[in-house]
């Protein structure tokens, strides 16, 4: 199994340039997640995700968008990129609806100029 | 919403030196999970532990949910233990949402 995966490690845009960072998991998780972590914080949960065609915000949701098409997939997009936005981003997978480990993939170093 | 303070901010410690690290939460919760975040930014869950006492190697775990907190133990410490220790709980009304504490920086040296 690869576990989580994200793509891509690293990315830098410009102001009002819009992405999509990549979350995939082959474990047949139910639950995705989407953090930022800032420098000297923890985690904050950006959206989240407890099965196909179901997703809800977390504690940061602005500017951010998710879907979730698949099961395997839980896409985070930014329409409009802002400097406030410069943050590794990590995504998550677990069974059980979110009640049990969480695992995490590598992270996504993001810039925003 | 609920608050999680985690304690000490900053730990520095001698190699095969024992440690304790405290999570403390506001509100009761579902969920309670610890994990390590390396030097190279990896996080890796080391227990899920919403109550009792759970041990892996020389990390141990305890959360006395009545009273709203957990421990995590390092025993003999070793250099690649070093890194951040974050606690995250999930509250009983916010169903799916975990909360991270801001951590506690470890940095074992030989």
């Amino acid at each position: 199994n690869a576990g989580v995966t994200q793509t891509p490690k690293f990315q830098v845009l410009k102001t009002g340039q819009s992405m999509t960072l990549q979350c995939a998991q082959d474990m047949n998780h139910e639950y995705m997640s989407w953090y930022r972590q800032d420098p000297g914080m923890g985690l904050r949960l950006i959206h989240y995700s407890v099965g196909a065609g179901i997703t809800d915000q977390g504690e940061v949701p602005n500017g951010y968008n998710v879907s979730r098409s698949t099961t395997e997939d839980f896409p985070l997009r930014l329409l409009s990129a802002a400097p406030s936005q410069t943050s590794v981003y990590f995504c998550a997978s677990s069974d059980g609806q979110g009640r049990y480990e969480q695992y995490f993939g590598p992270g996504t170093r993001l810039t925003v100029t | 919403g609920i608050q999680v303070e985690q304690s000490p901010p900053d730990l520095i410690l001698q190699e095969g030196a024992n440690s304790t690290l405290r999570c403390n939460f506001s509100d009761s919760v579902n969920n309670l999970q610890w994990f390590h975040q390396n030097p190279w930014g990896q996080l890796i869950n080391l227990f899920y532990i919403p109550s009792g006492t759970k041990q892996n190697g020389r990390l141990s775990a305890t959360t006395v949910a009545t009273e709203r907190y957990s421990l995590l133990y390092i025993s003999s410490s070793q250099t690649t233990d070093s890194g951040v220790y974050f606690c995250a709980v999930e509250a009983t009304d916010s169903w799916g949402k975990l909360q991270f504490g801001a951590g506690t920086q470890v940095v074992v040296t030989p």
